[in-house]
């Protein structure tokens, strides 16, 4: 079974724009989480998607935002974009999110804000 | 809100030798989820093991294990006979059981090298 696919893997912007991130779950998995991955500020939580809805959210600002689709395919988006925005962003998938469950990550989207 | 903390930002070890890295959170819940992941160098994160906070045994996971103290809120990772394809960053996570948030929360992570 083919895991968690994120795309595209590198990313160069400048100030001021937006950005599309793509995450592919594990076939069968509905649920998708995001995270934000700094040196300084570690791994951070940003939301959770679950048959097209958003379960969770973190504490990030508005300029971030997600989607999912009946597919189970989830993008996340950030306008405005800022030199701090610079990270590695993760996306995990799981079956449903149940308690019991494993998150399986990707291997990540690297964007360096210029 | 819960916190968990990672004290070492580095460790080494000898191959074959045994290295414990420390965790610990802080919590008002009495029912949670401990996890240890490994983030190898431009490599994915994966799942190494497990603690339901309910089970007082300690989770092993072939040479992995860890040192579950409930009261203290630590949990430890004991990687027994480290092997090369240890090295790694090493992120203690914590979440609660509710179905339907799947958010973890991450210490800072240690890095662990391993020494041929």
């Amino acid at each position: 079974k083919a895991g968690v696919t994120q795309t595209p893997r590198y990313l160069i912007k400048t100030r001021g724009q937006q950005v599309t991130l793509s995450c592919s779950p594990i076939s069968g998995h509905r649920s998708v989480s995001w995270y934000q991955q700094t040196p300084g500020q570690g791994l951070q939580f940003l939301f959770e998607y679950f048959s097209e809805t958003q379960r969770n959210k973190g504490n990030f600002p508005g300029r971030f935002s997600g989607r999912q689709f009946s597919n189970s395919r989830s993008e996340m988006n950030v306008s405005t974009l800022e030199l701090g925005d610079s990270a590695l962003y993760l996306c995990a998938s799981s079956f449903d999110g149940g308690y019991e469950e494993t998150q399986y990550f990707g291997p990540g989207t690297r964007l360096l804000v210029l | 809100a819960q916190t968990v903390t990672q004290s070492q930002p580095e460790m080494s070890v000898q191959e074959a030798e045994t290295v414990t890295l420390s965790c610990t959170y802080d919590t008002s819940e009495s029912d949670y989820y401990l996890f240890w992941y490994k983030q190898p160098p431009s490599r994915q994160m994966i799942l190494v093991i497990r603690q339901e906070a309910y089970k007082q045994q300690n989770a092993t996971e072939n040479r992995f294990s860890v040192n579950f103290q409930k009261a203290a809120k630590s949990f430890s990772l004991k990687i027994s006979d480290s092997q090369l394809g240890d090295a790694a960053m090493y992120f203690c996570a914590y979440r609660l059981p509710n179905f339907g948030n799947e958010k973890l929360t991450f210490g800072t992570g240690t890095r662990l090298t391993i020494i041929p």
